[in-house]
């Protein structure tokens, strides 16, 4: 099985749909990320956690919720899913020390 | 804001050619890591460097880390059609490693 799991690997909906993607890691790291890919810009970050009390806004928040559930599970929430929001979304995990991220395999969205 | 600069965006070579990419932070950096993403695939971690002037190799990849810890490389020596992908630096905040500031990626084709 793999490290970093993300669930599901392909998505369409529906504008103003909200959507959850899923995260599970067997890795026993704390600290959990959710990262939004598109063609041209690179990795940005919409919201980490260091554990389960701690949850911090990345660079790209906005439009975007998270649940940490428990130190193996981080969720990402699109409350009313827009076009823009078309991407590919990676979660990752990393020990205490940021050190080499291990990456889930993503999540294609599609709104249409 | 603080900022990892990689250049090139696109490299296109052929077999057996050497590759170099490079990263260029405005802060100095704590890290820096490394990160091949195959086409279609999720980013998979390289390698991380930390001393000033580091050097490391992993077969026909070559890694330093800048005297100042604002520069890093990333060379390889006679690709392979194998090497084709897309490679990222992420530097470590120097002043608080809670988040890495990412380039936006080299892209590498490789021609038979």
């Amino acid at each position: 099985d793999a490290d970093v799991t993300q669930t599901p690997r392909n998505r369409i909906t529906k504008t103003g749909k909200r959507i959850m993607l899923e995260c599970s890691q067997t890795k026993g790291h704390d600290r959990m990320y959710w990262y939004r890919q598109d063609p041209g810009l690179g990795l940005r970050l919409i919201y980490y956690s260091f554990d389960v009390k701690d949850i911090n806004k990345g660079e790209i928040s906005d439009g975007y919720s998270v649940s940490r559930q428990a130190q193996a599970k981080f969720s990402l929430s699109l409350e009313s899913a827009i076009p823009n929001q078309t991407a590919l979304y990676f979660c990752a995990t990393s020990d205490w020390r940021g050190a080499g991220y291990t990456f889930g395999s993503g999540t294609r969205l599609t709104v249409v | 804001g603080q900022q990892v600069m990689q250049i090139p965006q696109y490299q296109h070579v052929q077999e057996g050619e050497d590759f170099t990419t490079y990263c260029n932070s405005s802060t100095t950096l704590s890290n820096i890591q490394w990160y091949k993403q195959r086409p279609g695939g999720h980013p998979v971690f390289l390698i991380q460097l930390v001393k000033s002037g580091e050097v490391k190799k992993q077969k026909r990849l070559t890694f330093q880390f800048g005297e100042a810890k604002k520069n890093s490389s990333l060379h390889i020596t006679a690709t392979q059609t194998t090497d084709v992908g897309t490679y990222f630096c992420a530097g470590g905040n120097a002043g608080n490693n809670r988040k890495l500031i990412w380039g936006l990626g080299t892209s590498l084709a490789v021609n038979p």
